[in-house]
């Protein structure tokens, strides 16, 4: 069954620190996986797109990891701001242009 | 920049009313999608559609159907609404290539059906 689990469900962390969101996939064949920001009432916003050659991108402060053997990645956010308050969801597409979609992560980011 | 408009942020019906929630974007996608988005399910497609007069089944799509009569516009239609389709309505466009394809989503439709 393709499914995407991500973890943890909700993260609280001091404005200025690192934090690192995971997500793992059965999705199969894989074809790219994605993280979304979205900010409450908001739509989500893309952030990286990852292809199965790519095993690293970063977009500012967000760094996207990804290992096609294992079928896991994450998302490293890095000296977080106030701004990063959102929930974080993990798509991953496979190559029959189905898209499945993790719960998300919410995090928050206090001063 | 894209822009993904919905035709509402906020509605309120009754249940048994007939819903249209509409969705335009301006990037000449080829692609759009209706999702609903409930706490603790995430995101769940509905319908999507990859060219004018095209639809295809998503994962939840009963008690829903769908129009595209113009390329830029999709249109997402609760027949007989119930209180059970209370939710986030989301709307999104791509262009589909497999490599770069992203999704850009509307700002969104609160629907709460009484």
């Amino acid at each position: 069954k393709n499914q995407v689990e991500q973890s943890p469900q909700s993260l609280i962390i001091l404005e200025g620190k690192n934090c690192t969101l995971q997500c793992n996939y059965t999705v199969s064949p894989f074809s790219n996986l994605r993280w979304y920001k979205q900010d409450t009432g908001r739509g989500p916003v893309s952030l990286t797109i990852m292809t199965f050659s790519e095993n690293t991108k970063s977009n500012g402060r967000y760094t996207a990891t990804l290992d096609a053997d294992t079928k896991q990645s994450s998302l490293h956010i890095t000296a977080s701001q106030l701004s990063d308050s959102a929930s974080y969801i993990c798509v991953v597409r496979n190559t029959g242009n189905q898209f499945y979609f993790g719960t998300g992560t919410s995090l928050t980011v206090i001063p | 920049d894209v822009k993904v408009t919905q035709s509402s942020r906020y509605l309120v019906k009754r249940t048994g009313e007939k819903v249209f929630l509409e969705c335009v974007q301006d990037m000449d996608h080829e692609n759009m999608f209706w999702y609903r988005q409930d706490p603790g399910l995430g995101l769940r497609l509905i319908y999507f559609s990859y060219d004018v007069k095209m639809k295809e089944k998503g994962d939840i799509p009963e008690g829903y159907s769908v129009s595209r009569e113009k390329k830029e516009r999709f249109s997402l239609i609760l027949e007989s609404a119930s209180t059970n389709q209370t939710s986030m309505y989301l709307c999104a466009s791509g262009t589909g290539d497999l490599r770069t394809d992203t999704q850009y989503f509307g700002p969104g439709t609160r629907l709460t059906v009484l």
